[in-house]
């Protein structure tokens, strides 16, 4: 079955622009989680969504949100973007959330530069 | 807070050298414990996984047990090869979500 589909790949904007990430889950899967990797911070949490309400939030401004819609798909916005912005942020899906219980399956990412 | 703590990288092996890649954490509940590896170009895959204490996550040779005295889960290989060459992250996650704190990373290098 397809894995976790990330759109777009790879995006270059400015300064003070917006974008938007998509996020195709596992068919069947009803949770979505989106993580922001940068060489300096690592990989770190944004957000969680099940069956289209948030669950969990990371330690991010408000300029990051996100939303899921009732196929599960999800998108995460990012406004006013800053240079440190400029991270490849991975969407994940998994059945039910639970890490602990179902497998956490990682889309390819969608690597953002901005300048 | 809770958190993760790998030794640095790079780990540079020749073929079919035994690894090991430390990992300990730092946990308020009682977390559930993951290996992830990130191949270049590619996000990230579950490597194996170990949910309480004692009990040993394997996958591909790759082993880890879950150590709640000294809590860590230390990551390792008999015999690496080449194509293991990669990004290794430990994580944990409480509360049964899906919300991962990851370690910073452990990049190996494996040379025939």
């Amino acid at each position: 079955k397809a894995g976790v589909t990330q759109t777009p790949r790879y995006l270059i904007k400015t300064r003070g622009q917006q974008v938007t990430l998509s996020c195709s889950p596992i068919s069947g899967h009803r949770s979505v989680s989106w993580y922001q990797q940068t060489p300096g911070q690592g990989l770190q949490f944004l957000f969680e969504y099940f069956s289209e309400t948030q669950r969990n939030k990371g330690n991010f401004p408000g300029r990051f949100s996100g939303r899921q819609f009732s196929n599960s798909r999800s998108e995460m916005n990012v406004s006013t973007l800053e240079l440190g912005d400029s991270a490849l942020y991975l969407c994940a899906s998994s059945l039910d959330g639970g890490a602990g219980a179902n497998v956490l399956t990682f889309g390819a990412g969608s690597r953002l530069t901005v300048l | 807070g809770d958190s993760v703590t790998q030794m640095e990288g790079p780990v540079t092996l020749s073929e079919e050298a035994f690894l090991t890649i430390n990992c300990t954490y730092t946990a308020t509940g009682y977390p559930s414990l993951f290996w992830y590896v990130q191949y270049p170009g590619e996000g990230l895959q579950l490597l194996l996984k170990a949910t309480k204490a004692d009990d040993k996550g394997s996958n591909k040779g790759f082993e880890a047990t879950y150590r709640k005295e000294t809590t860590s889960f230390h990551l390792e290989k008999g015999s690496v090869q080449v194509s293991d060459s990669a990004v290794y992250f430990c994580a944990l996650t409480l509360y049964n979500t899906d919300k991962l704190i990851f370690g910073t990373g452990t990049r190996l290098q494996v040379f025939p």
